[in-house]
Parts: structure tokens; C-alpha cells; sequence
């Protein structure tokens, strides 16, 4: 089955900084890949998504890339603000295979 | 609220009691799934049902019992639970089990065993 690593595990930036979280998979036919955003005592919420046919996608201050042949994809926080702040989760899922394996997340801390 | 909504939000529950959890969702999905939520670790799969069928049944202990009665409601039985139960208990539905639609989580059971 789908394996997905993600690191680091907990990260500190200054506020207006940028912020890189990265995630490796182990199922070449993965093919759809979300990011989540989960706030303290919050539920897990999709702040951005990519699918395998397309290697960047960017929503105002976020972005996400993705490298099929390496089989990693990174999501990126531009000037970071204090109310991003949360734990963030990326996923994978095949076509078809009806689950999304997540990974351990990562804790971002925006300094102020 | 998101759409999917679960009762109770927090539940304190003996190893020998019986209890249920609920799931529901108002997004029109026929996808709802089951994930366990542990403290350092990734959201683990439980139950997965696709048009009120169960399709996946993560090896998960018979202590959990996953019930569908419609598209729109999913519950989870749960019986004589060990401390090591305890968790987030999060619920979540898609569009459709595959096509690689993203999810709608609701915001939980907070679940503690004693």
C-alpha cells in the first residue's frame, strides 16, 4: 500500500517568512495529492490540492509542487502570518483506491 | 459548520460500556469515512463506505463496529475499549470514493477510555 513521509515535524518561522513542508510517497500511481490545515481543537481542513498532471498550483500565498519522477511534493507558505499557525497534513490517493494515506504532519509555528 | 456534523463532541466512556458515535453529512457525498486521530501520529484509516457499502476494513478490532444506514449517516459502535482507545475520532465524507475528490472532515469525538 501507499506510503507517505513528511518532514519536518515541527518547524518555526519568523513572521513574513516563507515556510516549506515536503512529503514523499511510495505509489508511483498515486496520482491526486490535498494538504490540509488543522488548527488547535479544530478539524483538519483542505487548503489546497495538485493532481498528477499538473506540477505547480498557487493560491495567493500558497502553493504546491509536485515532482512525479522523485515522487515528492512540497507545499509552500509565502509572508507568513500568525493565523497560520497550525498542523498541516499532506496526503496521496491512486485513482480509484477509494482512501487518502496522510502523513504524520507538521507543526508550523509563525513567530511573531 | 462544514456540512458533516458529529455528536458527541466528547465522550468519557468505561471499558465496559457501550456507547455509539455519529457521524452526518448534509453535502450530498457518497463517500463517508472512519479515521482515528492519535497524538505524533498520522491520521489512521478505519472504515470506508461507498454508497453504504463497506469497501475497506482497516484490520481494525472487533471492538469497533462501523454502521451505515443511509448515504447520508455512519455511526461507530463502540464496546469493552482499552485505554490505548483513546483518541480523536474524526469523520469525514467525499463526493465520490474515487475520482480523487477531497474530503470534509467534521470536528470530531474526543474520546476518552477509562
Amino acid at each position: 500500500g501507499e506510503n507517505v513521509e513528511q518532514h519536518p515535524s515541527t518547524l518555526s518561522v519568523q513572521e513574513g517568512d516563507s515556510a516549506v513542508i515536503k512529503c514523499t510517497y511510495s505509489d508511483s500511481a498515486s496520482n491526486y495529492f490535498p494538504w490540509y490545515k488543522q488548527e488547535l481543537g479544530k478539524r483538519p481542513q483542505l487548503i489546497i490540492d495538485i493532481r498528477s498532471n499538473v506540477g505547480e498550483k498557487k493560491d495567493q500565498r500558497i502553493a504546491v509542487t509536485l515532482n512525479k519522477t522523485a515522487k515528492h511534493f512540497s507545499l509552500h507558505i509565502t509572508e507568513t502570518q500568525p493565523e497560520d499557525s497550525a498542523v498541516y497534513f499532506c496526503a496521496a490517493e491512486g485513482f480509484g483506491n477509494e482512501k487518502l494515506t496522510f502523513g504524520t504532519g507538521t507543526r508550523l509555528t509563525i513567530i511573531p | 459548520e462544514t456540512g458533516v456534523t458529529q455528536t458527541p463532541r466528547h465522550l468519557v466512556m468505561g471499558m465496559t460500556n457501550k456507547k455509539s458515535l455519529k457521524c452526518e453529512q448534509h453535502l450530498g457525498h457518497n463517500a463517508m469515512y472512519w479515521y482515528k486521530q492519535s497524538a505524533k501520529k498520522p491520521l489512521e484509516l478505519m472504515f470506508v463506505y461507498s454508497l453504504e457499502e463497506r469497501v475497506e476494513n482497516n484490520s481494525v478490532p472487533s471492538r469497533f463496529s462501523p454502521e451505515c444506514p443511509n448515504s447520508s449517516h455512519l455511526f461507530l459502535h463502540l464496546h469493552t475499549l482499552q485505554p490505548e482507545d483513546s483518541a480523536l475520532y474524526l469523520c469525514a465524507s467525499s463526493q465520490s470514493p474515487t475520482g480523487n475528490y477531497g474530503y470534509t472532515f467534521g470536528s470530531g469525538t474526543r474520546l476518552t477510555v477509562v
